[in-house]
This record gives C-alpha cells, structure tokens and sequence, in this order.
C-alpha cells in the first residue's frame, strides 16, 4: 500500500531564512508532485518531479527527488510572507494519474 | 479561465438527505477524481473515472457514489448524507497517461465545503 509522509506539519519561519519540507513515500513511483493551497483555496500545482535526480525551481522554492531514497524535499530559500501556505506533496499510484497526498505541510513565514 | 467548476461552494444538509456534488471540466480531461479534505488528514480519494460511464473506487469509497454520463461532468453523490461527511469536496481532472514520461497533472475545482447537521 502507497504511503505517503510529509515532516514537519507545521513550520514557523522566519523571513529570510531557509528550510526543507521532507516527503517520504513507501513503494516505488515515477511520478511525484507538489503542490500549494492558500487558505480558502484549492491547490495550485508547483512542480512535477519525473525521475531520479530530478530538480526543479521556481523562484525561492526548489523542489528534488531521490526514488532510490524514495524522498523528495522543497527547498525554501530565503523565505517571504507571500510563501505562507499548505504544501502537499503527492506520488502516483498506477499509471493513470491516480495521487495519493500526504497530509500537508502548514508554512507560515513571520516578519 | 475557469477550467474546473463546482456547482456549489457552500452546502448545508440535514442528516438523511440525497446530496449531489456536480463537477464539470473544460479541459477536454479523460480522468477525473473527487477528493475529500479534513484538517490532519490531507487530501484523501473517494472515487474517480478513466472514461464516460467508467468508474472505479478510490480509498474511502464507503457512504458515497458517483456518475459519469458525460466526458466533461463528474458528480458525487451521498445516498444518505451522514455527520462524518461533513468536509471539504474537492474535483480535479487530468489527461489520460500515454505513455513516456507525461505528467498527468491534476487541475482541481475551487472546492465544495458541505455541512450535515
């Protein structure tokens, strides 16, 4: 069965500082997505992450993926308000675009 | 620009009640998918469809239903809305996997919260 773990939950940050948003799956895929959700609105997908060594960025976020490791991590670097939001990350099962979402991770960045 | 319409943002249902949730896509997608959202939980799926008339149950199927009579309209339904339904209802849709390396990037709607009292 597909599992899929995001760490931490929660993070509190400051502006200008960086961390990494952790998703950990259980069985193999070839496809992992991330995706954003501001409050009040449904999710906007960010990166789509399609083999081994993958990396991808769009301005401060940086998204990988490992699937020997079967980790991907985002990046944050040098955090704004503006990225406040729920980061889900989400594996394929099966070849038909069938996701299966961790349980999301809540950014707030403080000035 | 709207490529994923919920009928409706708000509901509010009694216990017992038949509850339609219409969702429709302009994108031309073969898939489509209803997820339900819980705080602490994610995103979790219920159903979803590779094709008009084809359906196939998700991971928490259980209390729910749902048609697919044409290719740009998925509707969920709840026979007997219950108090542990309560949630936020979320479609999306995606284009068919061919193969390769293609993305099947999932558009979802804006999201249909439901109440059961």
């Amino acid at each position: 069965e597909l599992k899929v773990e995001q760490n931490p939950l929660f993070l509190s940050m400051q502006e200008g500082k960086n961390y990494t948003i952790y998703c950990n799956y259980s069985t193999t895929s070839d496809r992992l997505y991330w995706y954003r959700q501001d409050p009040g609105k449904s999710l906007e997908s960010l990166f789509v992450l399609l083999s081994n060594g993958a990396v991808k960025q769009e301005g401060r976020l940086m998204a990988s993926l490992d699937t020997k490791a079967r980790l991907s991590t985002l990046h944050i670097t040098a955090a704004v308000h503006d990225l406040s939001a729920t980061y889900f990350c989400a594996v394929a099962r099966g070849s038909q675009g069938n996701l299966i979402f961790g349980k999301g991770t809540k950014l707030s960045v403080k000035p | 620009d709207v490529k994923v319409t919920q009928s409706s943002r708000y509901l509010v249902k009694r216990t017992g009640e038949k509850v339609f949730l219409e969702c429709v896509q302009d994108m031309d997608h073969e898939n489509m998918f209803w997820y339900r959202q819980d705080p602490g939980l994610g995103l979790r799926l219920i159903y979803f469809s590779y094709d008009v008339k084809m359906k196939e149950k998700g991971d928490i199927p259980e209390g729910y239903s749902v048609s697919r009579e044409k290719k740009e309209r998925f509707s969920l339904i709840l026979e007997s809305a219950s108090t542990n339904q309560t949630s936020m209802y979320l479609c999306a849709s995606s284009l068919r996997h061919r193969g390769g390396s293609g993305a099947n990037v999932l558009t979802f709607g804006a999201g249909s919260r439901l109440t059961v009292l």
